[in-house]
């Protein structure tokens, strides 16, 4: 199995600032790797897919890079709604896995 | 606009059989370039995937669960369903059915959840 882990585990941060989030697989999965945004009581939302491109109503302050092993999620502004625990998941091959989680807290 | 909501108990004993089905509104759970998904997380941890069904019947579960899983689609009630026998505490987690989807043009060979049901939340207790 590919394993993902994601770093840091947790974080806080203040309105406006920028946020990034890191995943690294253990061998490479090339692109293919998703971003999804978790809030209690609420559907997972993709924010984005094949490492970099943005899905359909996802806010631009969201954006994603790398390929390989190593890939990061970036939210270029933070605003009080990214509450949230955010996953990445490979889907370069079965089974497909995610990574920990990473839970982002509003200052 | 396609969505999706889980149902089924949510109180299981141990050893007995979890069963679980997600209803598709607003689109075909037939029809596309899709597979459907089981994917579970229990408390305080990560998301685990179960396994997956394509439009096409066939399906694919996580080595892990694979001798205790069952996944099918029922076409006539447009509906996903699990089954996940003998089962634990360490069963227990909140259980989301997901819509897999192959992208087109220069994404064409990538898979992704797109879609999601808010999930459902099974305790496995006597």
């Amino acid at each position: 199995d590919i394993q993902m882990t994601q770093s840091p585990s947790s974080l806080s941060a203040s309105v406006g600032d920028r946020v990034t989030i890191t995943c690294r697989a253990s061998q490479s999965i090339s692109r293919y790797l998703n971003w999804f945004q978790l809030k209690p009581g609420k559907a997972p939302k993709l924010l984005i897919y094949a490492a970099s491109s943005l899905q359909s109503g996802v806010p631009s302050r969201f954006s994603g890079s790398g390929s390989g092993t190593d890939f990061t999620l970036t939210i270029s502004s933070l605003q009080p709604e990214d509450s949230a625990t955010y996953y990445c998941q490979q889907s370069n091959s079965s089974p497909l896995t995610f990574g920990g989680g990473t839970k982002v807290e509003i200052k | 606009q396609v969505q999706l909501q889980e149902s089924g108990p949510g109180l299981v004993k141990p050893s007995q059989t979890l069963s679980l089905t997600c209803s598709v509104s607003g689109g075909s759970i037939s029809s596309g370039t899709y597979s459907w998904n089981w994917i579970r997380q229990p408390a305080g941890k990560g998301l685990e995937w179960i396994g997956r069904i394509y439009t096409s019947g066939s399906t694919n579960y996580n080595p892990s669960l694979k001798s205790r899983v069952t996944i099918s689609v029922d076409t006539s009630k447009n509906q996903l369903s699990l089954k996940l026998t003998s089962v634990a505490a360490a069963d227990t987690a909140v259980y989301y059915c997901a819509r897999d989807v192959r992208g087109s043009g220069t994404y064409y060979g990538f898979w992704y959840f797109d879609l999601w049901g808010r999930g459902t939340l099974v305790t496995v207790s006597s």
